[in-house]
């Protein structure tokens, strides 16, 4: 089974600054890679699909990247409602989650 | 818009069973695959079982294959989940989600989630 890791596990940082999350495939996954924020207490949102594809709605400042077995979940200025728990999901094949990325302002 | 409500959840005991139910509003439900995932107090997502439109293709997580039987009927717009032998580590919130396009695709609508304790 492929498994999807993600780092790092929690990160701290001001409003305002770049955050970047990675997630790394054991083995290729081409780009079928999304990404989900679900804040506290909250339902997980599609944010990012197929790697770099955003959903509907979701505001400019969060952007994917990657292919194969390495990608990035970046938000380019940190928000106060960024506040959540971010995983990564596989769903090529089977669907996979990553263990999640906590992100807290500093 | 797009409506997607659990229901059945509860305390068991282990060993027992238990059948959730998600009742699908606002879209064409026959058009798309759906899906249960679950969260277990505190611990991040778990995707539990998916079937396609028509039922003809169905996956489930090593951890409650032989165990758990999704279904679906499209003529009363509703997704199932059977679980037989429940254990302790079964303990989570149950979503119930729809997916995107195709069958191997993400998920765009959840639920709030049934809750399923499993405790003696």
């Amino acid at each position: 089974d492929i498994q999807m890791t993600q780092s790092p596990s929690s990160l701290s940082a001001s409003v305002g600054d770049r955050v970047t999350i990675t997630c790394r495939a054991s083995q290729g996954i081409s780009n079928y890679l999304a990404w989900y924020q679900q804040k506290p207490g909250k339902v997980p949102k599609l944010l990012i699909y197929a790697a770099s594809t955003l959903q509907s709605g979701v505001p400019s400042r969060f952007s994917g990247s990657g292919s194969g077995t390495d990608f990035t979940l970046t938000i380019s200025s940190l928000q106060p409602e960024d506040v959540a728990t971010y995983y990564c999901q596989k769903y090529n094949s089977a669907w996979t989650f990553g263990q999640g990325t906590k992100v807290e302002i500093k | 818009e797009v409506q997607l409500v659990e229901s059945g959840g509860g305390l068991v005991q282990p060993g027992r069973s238990l059948r959730l139910s998600c009742a699908a509003s606002g879209f064409t439900f026959d058009d798309y695959a759906m899906h249960w995932v679950r969260q277990a107090p505190g611990k991040g997502l778990e995707w539990v079982s998916g079937i396609s439109w028509n039922s003809g293709s169905i996956g489930y997580a090593d951890s409650v294959k032989g165990r758990f039987t999704i279904s679906r009927d499209n003529a009363k717009n509703s997704l199932y989940l059977q679980m037989n032998s429940l254990r302790a580590e079964d303990t989570a919130l149950y979503y119930c989600a729809k997916t995107l396009r195709s069958w191997y695709s993400p998920f765009d609508y959840w639920g709030q989630g049934t809750l399923v304790t499993v405790s003696s």
